[in-house]
């Protein structure tokens, strides 16, 4: 199975900073990546499909980038609702697919 | 809208078997590949076996630890998806959520784009 490592675990931030987490697949997935949301109790929610299409309805600050094994997502400027934890996630070929561990953003 | 709603978790005794079901609207069902993934509490997301349309096949794949264990099925006529879970354990307790993994004809597998608001499932002696 392909093994998708998160960095960091966890990060403070303040409304406003620019926020970057990385992701990193043991193998190369071309740009099968896919970013999520998720905030506690809810289902997460999908920000980024195939490395760096924006799913619709998803704001502008978010952004994704990386091909191969090295993948970035970027807020541009980190608002009160993006306190959350952020998950990668590959769909490289043939099931399963895999998650990173998660990051967390919370509030400095 | 597409909405995805999840319902019959509840709590099982360990080798128990427990049916969770989803129902889907918004969204052209029949065409759609499905996935479930869940989460155990405080933990990350796993995901745990996806179907395909019947017009690709219907085949359905698992993850290495649900594998004989669990099955995925549907009813395209109404717009439903099901996961039966057979010899529970208690590592299986979790939140478990449907989503949607090939929506759209343009999609490649994988982009989980909907998910439902996901039903917890205990097992428990």
């Amino acid at each position: 199975d392909i093994q998708m490592t998160q960095s960091p675990s966890s990060l403070s931030a303040s409304v406003g900073d620019r926020v970057t987490i990385t992701c990193r697949a043991s193998q190369s997935i071309n740009t099968y990546l896919s970013w999520f949301l998720q905030k506690p109790g809810t289902a997460p929610k999908l920000l980024i499909y195939a490395a760096s299409s924006l799913q619709r309805g998803v704001p502008s600050r978010f952004s994704g980038s990386g091909s191969g094994t090295d993948f970035t997502l970027t807020i541009s400027s980190l608002q009160p609702e993006d306190f959350a934890t952020y998950y990668c996630q590959q769909s490289y070929g043939f099931p399963p697919w895999t998650f990173g561990q998660g990051t967390k953003v919370e509030i400095k | 809208e597409v909405q995805l709603v999840e319902s019959g978790g509840g709590l099982v005794k360990p080798g128990g078997s427990l049916r969770i079901s989803c129902a889907a609207s918004g969204f052209i069902f029949t065409k759609a590949w499905m996935s479930w993934v869940r989460q155990a509490p405080g933990k990350g997301l796993e995901w745990i076996g996806r179907i395909k349309s019947k017009t690709d096949g219907g085949t359905s794949e698992y993850a290495a630890p649900v594998k004989g264990r669990f099955t995925i099925s549907r009813d395209d006529s109404q717009n439903a998806l099901y996961l039966q879970m057979n010899s529970l354990k208690t590592e299986d307790t979790a939140v478990y959520f449907c989503t949607t993994d090939k929506t759209y004809s343009y999609d490649s597998s994988g982009y989980l784009r909907y998910w439902g608001q996901g039903t917890l499932v205990t097992v428990s002696s």
